[in-house]
């Protein structure tokens, strides 16, 4: 079993819907939760982090977080074009100093 | 603040090769990061750091070499490059270790032909 696994797409959702993304993670004991956006040939930039159970809002952007589940999910409200890209979730090791990627969803946005 | 910056930006090798890829922050991070990306790949840790002078394997080390002398700098050496190596390379640091995010450089896009 991978330590973070994501869906590789890709996810197609049209101009205004809601994208769901979603990641599992293997290490009951993880900490730290992250998403990144990757556009293509470019680096990875943090969109959100969520540390406790719950959701957590910023802007259109929503990450929810089930310890219990070992699940954490990004939904993208009101999708734009610019909204497509890969999104790599990635958790921190309970004590670590590394996080662990998964290798990312692709998501495109249709017109 | 320039953030993280990495040099260069594309480099072709030929197999057996050495090359320095640099790595600079000026954030005052204590913890940095080098990561490779192969293509419809996550990111694989390589090498980190904690601070001067203390430097740890991440998940495919081989191949590789780090060195951290000061804060600012993490330099990731290939001594004898390999097709295999070819990939692009992040370089990232952190303020206080994995709770808190990443910064990356912008990359190095590496050939070894």
């Amino acid at each position: 079993q991978k330590e973070v696994e994501q869906n590789s797409g890709p996810l197609s959702v049209p101009e205004g819907a809601i994208a769901s993304l979603n990641c599992t993670y293997s290490d009951r004991v993880s900490q730290s939760f992250f998403w990144y956006r990757q556009y293509s040939g470019k680096s990875p930039e943090l969109i959100m982090s969520i540390y406790s159970n719950g959701d957590k809002e910023d802007g259109r952007f929503t990450a929810q977080l089930n310890k219990a589940s070992q699940y954490v999910s990004l939904l993208i409200r009101d999708s734009q074009p610019s909204d497509s890209a890969t999104y790599l979730c990635a958790v921190s090791p309970g004590g670590g100093n590394k996080l662990t990627f998964g290798t990312g969803t692709q998501l495109k946005v249709e017109l | 603040n320039a953030g993280v910056t990495q040099t260069p930006k594309f480099r072709i090798l030929k197999i057996g090769q050495s090359m320095t890829l640099q790595c600079a922050q000026d954030m005052n991070h204590n913890y940095m990061y080098w990561y490779r990306q192969d293509p419809g790949m996550g990111l694989k840790l390589i090498y980190y750091s904690v601070g001067a002078g203390i430097t740890d394997k991440g998940e495919v080390p081989n191949g590789y070499n780090v060195s951290r002398s000061t804060t600012e700098d993490f330099p990731l050496r290939l001594e004898l490059a390999a097709p295999s190596q070819t990939s692009v390379y992040f370089c990232a640091s952190s303020r206080t270790g994995s709770g808190s995010p990443l910064h990356f450089g912008n990359g190095t896009r590496l050939t070894v032909t």
